[in-house]
């Protein structure tokens, strides 16, 4: 139980394009999903959390405008990177909680490597 | 605020060696801490967590950890290493925020497992 898949795996896009990627809790509802940024050999970065229904809420850097969060059921958020250039090119994770208590785990997906050319 | 150091980013042991990965913390209330697996260009699994109910914790692959407040550390440790562990170790800590709550990562220790 408690799988979250993210789709695509892996992109590669022209400089200028948006690229949408996919988080979904396969087995339950998410009352929260999370997004973040990993460079290489780095720890996770936060980018924003989302709650179903709401706006998503961003860390500060984070320009909200580039990185589109939509959480539009309990088992979907989506992550649109729009006009990317190739600084945004990073592992790209989503993590959800089926339950909003401190003591409960995130569920992390397997990552999407984006590549910017 | 409530935050995790990692102590080596790097660590090698020989196989069927001790693993003993470290991560203190620093809170001013009693934590809920994680730690997780990351193997390469995968996500985060969940190897375990402190939730105040037990010291000492075990997780999934023979990996426990021992919740000390005297210490403010929650290290990670395996009797004995398997190649297969060779992976990124992230140690968390939950924290309250404005918008619920969310995890604040250590930078991470590679454990590099010699044959």
């Amino acid at each position: 139980g408690a799988v979250v898949s993210q789709h695509p795996s892996r992109v590669i896009c022209k400089s200028g394009t948006s690229v949408k990627i996919e988080c979904r809790s396969l087995d339950f509802q998410a009352t929260t999903m999370f997004w973040y940024r990993q460079f290489p050999k780095q720890s996770l970065m936060l980018m924003a959390t989302s709650n179903e229904g709401s706006k998503a809420t961003y860390e500060q850097g984070v320009e909200k405008d580039k990185f589109l969060i939509n959480h539009a059921s309990l088992t979907l958020s989506t992550l649109t990177v729009t006009s990317a250039h190739p600084e945004d090119s990073s592992f790209y994770i989503c993590s959800a909680k089926s339950y909003p208590g401190l003591a409960d785990e995130q569920f992390f997906g397997p990552g999407t490597r984006l590549t910017v050319l | 605020a409530q935050s995790v150091t990692q102590l080596g980013s790097h660590v090698s042991v020989s196989e069927g060696a001790l693993v003993l990965l470290r991560c203190n913390y620093s809170s001013s209330v009693p934590p809920y801490l994680f730690w997780y697996v990351q193997y390469p260009n995968q996500g985060l699994q969940l190897l375990l967590k402190y939730t105040s109910a037990a010291t000492l914790v075990k997780g999934i692959n023979g990996f426990e950890a021992e919740f000390k407040k005297s210490e403010t550390s929650f290290h990670l440790t395996k009797p004995s290493a398997h190649m297969s562990d060779a992976a990124e170790y992230f140690c968390a800590v939950n924290r309250v925020t404005n918008t619920g709550n969310q995890f604040y990562f250590g930078t991470g220790t590679s454990l590099t497992v010699i044959p």
